[in-house]
This record gives C-alpha cells, sequence and structure tokens, in this order.
C-alpha cells in the first residue's frame, strides 16, 4: 500500500530559528514528491520534486529529495510567524493521484 | 490563474440528509479529486476522476458517491449523512500527463449534526 509519512508532527519554534521537515515515502511508480502549505483554507503548492540531489529554493525555504532512501526534506530559515502553518508533503504515483501525510503543524512564536 | 472553487464554505447538515458538495476548475483539467482532512490523520482519497462519466475509488469511498457529468464540474455525494462525516472536504485537479501539481479549492466545512 502507497504511504508517505511526515514528521515532526508538530513542532514550535521560536522566530529566527531554523526548521527541519522530514518525509518519507513508498510509492508505486513513483513521479514526484511535493511540498504544500496549509493555513486556515486551501493548500498552497511550494515545491515539485523529481531528481535526487537537487535543491529547489525559494527565499527562505528550501527542499531536496533523496529517491535511493525515499525521504525528503523540506528546511525553513529565519523563521517568521508567518510560517506558521501545517506543511504537508504528497507523492504523485503512476495514474497521478497524490498520496498526502499527515502534516507537520508547525508554530512560530514571536 | 488556475480556479477551483468549491460550492460553500461552511455546511451544517442533519444526520440522514443527502448532501451535494460541488467543485468547478476552469483549467481543463482531465483529473479531479476529492479530500477529507481529519485533525491526525491528514488528508485522505475519497474518490478519484480521470475524465468525464469516469471514476476511482480512493482509500474511503464508504458512505461517500461522486459524479462527473463534464469535464470541469465534480460533484461529492453523502447519500445519507452521517456524525462521522463532519470534515474539511478538499476539491483538487490537475493535468494527468504531465508532472504537475494538483490544484486545491478553498475547502468546505461540512458539519453533521
Amino acid at each position: 500500500e502507497d504511504k508517505v509519512v511526515q514528521s515532526p508532527l508538530s513542532l514550535v519554534v521560536h522566530e529566527g530559528d531554523t526548521v527541519t521537515l522530514n518525509c518519507s515515502y513508498e510509492v508505486t511508480n513513483f513521479r514526484s514528491l511535493l511540498w504544500y502549505k496549509q493555513e486556515k483554507k486551501a493548500p498552497t503548492f511550494l515545491f515539485m520534486l523529481t531528481s535526487s540531489g537537487i535543491e529547489k529554493k525559494s527565499g527562505r525555504l528550501s527542499s531536496i529529495l533523496d529517491k535511493k532512501e525515499l525521504f525528503s526534506i523540506l528546511n525553513i530559515t529565519a523563521t517568521q510567524t508567518g510560517d506558521s502553518a501545517v506543511y504537508l508533503c504528497a507523492s504523485s504515483s503512476g495514474t497521478y493521484k497524490y498520496i498526502f501525510g499527515t502534516g507537520t503543524r508547525l508554530k512560530v512564536l514571536a | 490563474d488556475v480556479k477551483v472553487t468549491q460550492s460553500s464554505r461552511y455546511l451544517v447538515k442533519r444526520t440522514g440528509e443527502k448532501v451535494f458538495l460541488e467543485c468547478v476548475q476552469d483549467m481543463d483539467h482531465e483529473n479531479m479529486f476529492w479530500y477529507r482532512q481529519d485533525p491526525g490523520l491528514g488528508l485522505r482519497l475519497i474518490y478519484f476522476s480521470y475524465d468525464v462519466k469516469m471514476k476511482e475509488k480512493g482509500d474511503i469511498p464508504e458512505g461517500y458517491s461522486v459524479s462527473r457529468e463534464k469535464k470541469e464540474r465534480f460533484s461529492l455525494i453523502l447519500e445519507s449523512a452521517s456524525t462521522n462525516q463532519t470534515s474539511m472536504y478538499l476539491c483538487a485537479s490537475s493535468y494527468p500527463d504531465k508532472n504537475t501539481e494538483a490544484f486545491f479549492g478553498q475547502g468546505t466545512r461540512l458539519t453533521v449534526v
């Protein structure tokens, strides 16, 4: 059965800290690994990763994929209160279904 | 911009009612999805449609059905709503043959009393 596992489930940090969110996957016919940010509404897309070892970066956020070990990490540097959200990891399979993990709830304190 | 629109942000229904959740997308996507999101359980796939009138069960289809009569519209139907179907429902769409992200609607928070 395909599955995506995220850790930790929740995290509380102070502004300025750096955080690393983890995502491991076991998916048949893997196509891509996606990260989303969800505040009190629809998930918004952050990154899609298809190749091992190539970092994707957007401002203070970055992500990388390891297809041999079947995991990805999302890094957020110099966290701000606006980074508080649920971060979702998903894997796209051969049939283009998206399998999601449970999410990591991040709270950044001022 | 891709737009996925769900018909309601909030709904309150009574146990036993038949409930329709509507989703419309404007990007000509073949694939459409219905997920439910519950604390600690993440997003779980209810149903998936890859073309008009085509559907496939997801991980938790029991108690739900779907309808896709037109490409842009995907409806989720709760045949007889129960309190354990109280949840956030998210619709999404994507291209079938490109490795791209799924685009989400704003979600419908359904409460069954």
